[in-house]
């Protein structure tokens, strides 16, 4: 079964930093590209980041280019989110999301992890 | 504001067939495949449509989507309770080296 854990949510004050990381098992992970996708509070949703499976393609949505970092472990099935300079604008769930076919097209979603930026 | 336009709300009635549009431009809807997300409330989003009007294993033959030119559309006939979720539509968009875009999403109420 293909499970997909997000952890590392939480407070932080404008300006802080926060390290997402997303578990994944049921699949050989470093066959698959990934994405981040984040959703404000009664939002809709927004596409943060894509990396490729050998992590040699990468993008960002220009509302988090030159802030946020993504980057994964094959050896240990997961994926990360770096995340500086944090805003307010920030504030959202943010799911790891299972790449299948091409970047727009996500067949499994972790359950999402909340991510408060405010002072 | 998305570069792909959604209608914000619509509604039907059990029964009835309901569709739903996304704008976009050449860069986008235009050049590259459309996929649809469904998203019941509290819940993440689930894969309805992709490559334009495909199905995923496991969803109802009641979706199905379509494109002409730069714009896609979702129909769901036989409108059911359980539909009653936010719809999103989304793309690769060629433009400024390339993005994911989602459109502003869709609420659609079953009356």
């Amino acid at each position: 079964e293909v499970q997909l854990v997000e952890s590392g949510g939480g407070l932080v004050q404008p300006g802080g930093s926060l390290r997402l990381s997303c578990a994944a098992s049921g699949f050989t992970f470093s066959t698959y590209a990934m994405n981040w996708v984040r959703q404000a509070p009664g939002k809709g949703l927004e596409w943060i980041s894509y990396i490729s499976g050998p992590s040699n393609t990468i993008y960002y949505a220009d509302s988090v280019k030159g802030r946020f970092t993504i980057s994964r472990d094959n050896a240990k099935n997961s994926l990360y989110l770096q995340m500086n300079g944090l805003r307010d604008e920030d504030t959202a769930v943010y799911y790891c999301a299972r790449v299948w076919i091409a970047a727009t097209t996500v067949d499994y979603w972790g359950q999402g992890t909340l991510v408060t930026v405010s002072s | 504001q998305s570069v792909l336009t959604q209608p914000p709300s619509a509604s039907g009635t059990p029964g009835q067939r309901v569709t739903i549009s996304c704008s976009g431009s050449s860069s986008n809807i235009g050049s590259n495949t459309v996929n649809w997300y469904q998203q019941l409330p509290g819940t993440a989003p689930k894969l309805l449509i992709y490559s334009d009007n495909q199905r995923p294993s496991g969803v109802p033959d009641r979706f199905s989507g379509s494109k002409s030119g730069t714009s896609a559309s979702l129909a769901i006939s036989g409108l059911q309770s359980e539909d009653e979720a936010d719809y999103y539509c989304v793309v690769w968009d060629d433009s400024l080296n390339g993005r994911v875009v989602f459109g502003g999403g869709t609420r659609l109420t079953v009356l």
